[in-house]
């Protein structure tokens, strides 16, 4: 099944709580878990990202928690900030004889009030 | 900004004319993507060119045409669009087989299809 679930589809938090987002799959030959950040009007800019392999990645205030066992795979937003309100995607990528390729979840709305 | 250039950055057509996208990537990368993305719906992979070869989503109209005429630069061809085809296209690229497998996304193209 070549996609992702994603939830919640919006979310508020305040000025320095954590907001997580969640995400899931099905498809065991998804090899690489990026998040995006996509502010209005912008195009999606890529945030961090992970392997299957490994189960937490940390960059900045932003850590990916991934659960193989499981299929899902969370962003943590530590310290959120305004500045951090945007709409943040998941994805997955699979490899096919093509090359890559790159399926998205439906992306959650995040607002971070002051 | 990212190194992926989207011109227009906004369109207005009626249904019946014929206009074009296009898309520059000045980071060297080997394959372009282009996405389809409206509103409240999870981002749309419709076209990848990957190492020269063509793929596309089996769910993507006739009326969308790409054309790759080299490794920089995309074009998506448009003619005879309807109303529901109003969206965000976005285009992106990456560098298959890179050891970080980032897409790099440009900011888009706002069509809207009177």
């Amino acid at each position: 099944q070549q996609q992702v679930k994603q939830s919640p589809q919006s979310l508020i938090v305040q000025k320095g709580g954590i907001p997580i987002i969640n995400c899931a799959y099905e498809n065991t030959a998804f090899d690489y878990f990026p998040w995006y950040q996509q502010f209005p009007g912008k195009g999606p800019a890529l945030l961090i990202a992970i392997r299957p392999d490994v189960s937490e990645k940390k960059e900045g205030r932003f850590t990916i928690s991934f659960n193989k066992s499981a299929k899902q795979f969370s962003l943590h937003i530590m310290d959120s900030q305004p500045g951090d309100s945007a709409t943040y995607f998941c994805a997955a990528r699979w490899k096919d004889n093509y090359g890559q390729n790159f399926v998205f979840g439906p992306g959650t709305r995040l607002s971070v009030l002051p | 900004e990212t190194g992926v250039t989207q011109t227009p950055r906004h369109l207005v057509m009626g249904m019946t004319n014929k206009k074009s996208l296009k898309c520059e990537q000045h980071l060297g990368h080997n394959a372009m993507y282009w996405y389809k993305q409206s509103a409240k719906k999870p981002l749309e992979l419709m076209f990848v060119y990957s190492l020269e070869e063509r793929v596309e989503n089996n769910s993507v109209p006739s009326r969308f045409s790409p054309e790759c005429p080299n490794s920089s630069h995309l074009f998506l061809h448009l003619h005879t669009l309807q109303p529901e085809d109003s969206a965000l296209y976005l285009c992106a690229s990456s560098q298959v087989g890179g050891a970080k497998n980032i897409q790099y996304f440009g900011a888009g193209t706002r069509l809207s299809v009177l």
